[in-house]
């Protein structure tokens, strides 16, 4: 079974501070994904990572970074948190599609991780 | 279906009754369609996929319709159980990449009463 694993379940941090998200797949993919989840607004696409040190904004990379450093581990950062950065965290990966679209486009979820900011 | 704003669509069922979720989708050129779940507290879990070749799709229990003419899709839960209480999301390929970003539906509250 694919297992993604996220560092923290839940977490409280305060404005101004750098926060660290971090994210671990266990089988080999080369996708990634940072996700946030809000009510109503479903999932938004922060960033995403086809390789080693390769990244993409996503929909909403405003106030986001991150970094790949291994295939395994991909981290969000919050340079300066906010409150309005509050929110569900969801990082997932997925293998890169060979031949068109399919399983190889599935992607797998961690459990997430609720960020609080005060 | 889709819904903008705050309130999800919500679907509440007997147990043992069939659900049907829908799900309506923007992208013409999208060709692979996915069905996830998500319980409370937890990350989405993948149900079901298809293809845009496909017009039907069966799992255990559930059954995916593909309308690609309407560019709608359904989720079909037979003899729903109170574990199937969820939202469900559905999502999309994005067409014109190879790095599987997908396009997620604002999801359906499905409550199961026993």
């Amino acid at each position: 079974d694919v297992k993604v694993t996220q560092s923290s379940r839940y977490l409280v941090k305060r404005t101004g501070e750098k926060v660290f998200l971090e994210c671990v797949q266990d089988m080999d993919h080369e996708n990634m994904f940072w996700y946030r989840q809000d009510p109503g607004l479903g999932l938004r696409l922060i960033y995403f990572s086809y390789d080693v040190k390769m990244k993409e904004k996503g929909d909403i990379p405003e106030g986001y970074s991150v970094s790949r450093e291994k295939k395994e581990r991909f981290s969000l950062i919050l340079e300066s948190a906010s409150t309005n950065q509050t929110s569900m965290y969801l990082c997932a990966s997925s293998t890169r599609q060979i031949g068109g679209p399919g399983v190889a486009d599935t992607q797998y979820f961690g459990p997430g991780t609720r960020l609080t900011v005060l | 279906g889709e819904s903008v704003g705050l309130h999800l669509p919500t679907l509440s069922v007997q147990e043992g009754d069939n659900s049907i979720i829908n799900c309506a989708y923007s992208n013409s050129a999208s060709d692979y369609f996915i069905w996830y779940k998500q319980e409370s507290g937890k990350g989405p879990q993948f149900i079901i996929d298809i293809r845009s070749n496909m017009d039907k799709r069966q799992g255990q229990r559930v059954t995916v319709l593909l309308n690609k003419t309407v560019k709608h899709l359904s989720l079909q839960i037979a003899a729903t159980q109170p574990g199937d209480s969820a939202v469900y999301f559905c999502a999309d390929l994005r067409g014109g990449t190879s790095y599987g970003k997908l396009t997620f539906g604002q999801g359906t509250i499905l409550t199961v009463h026993p």
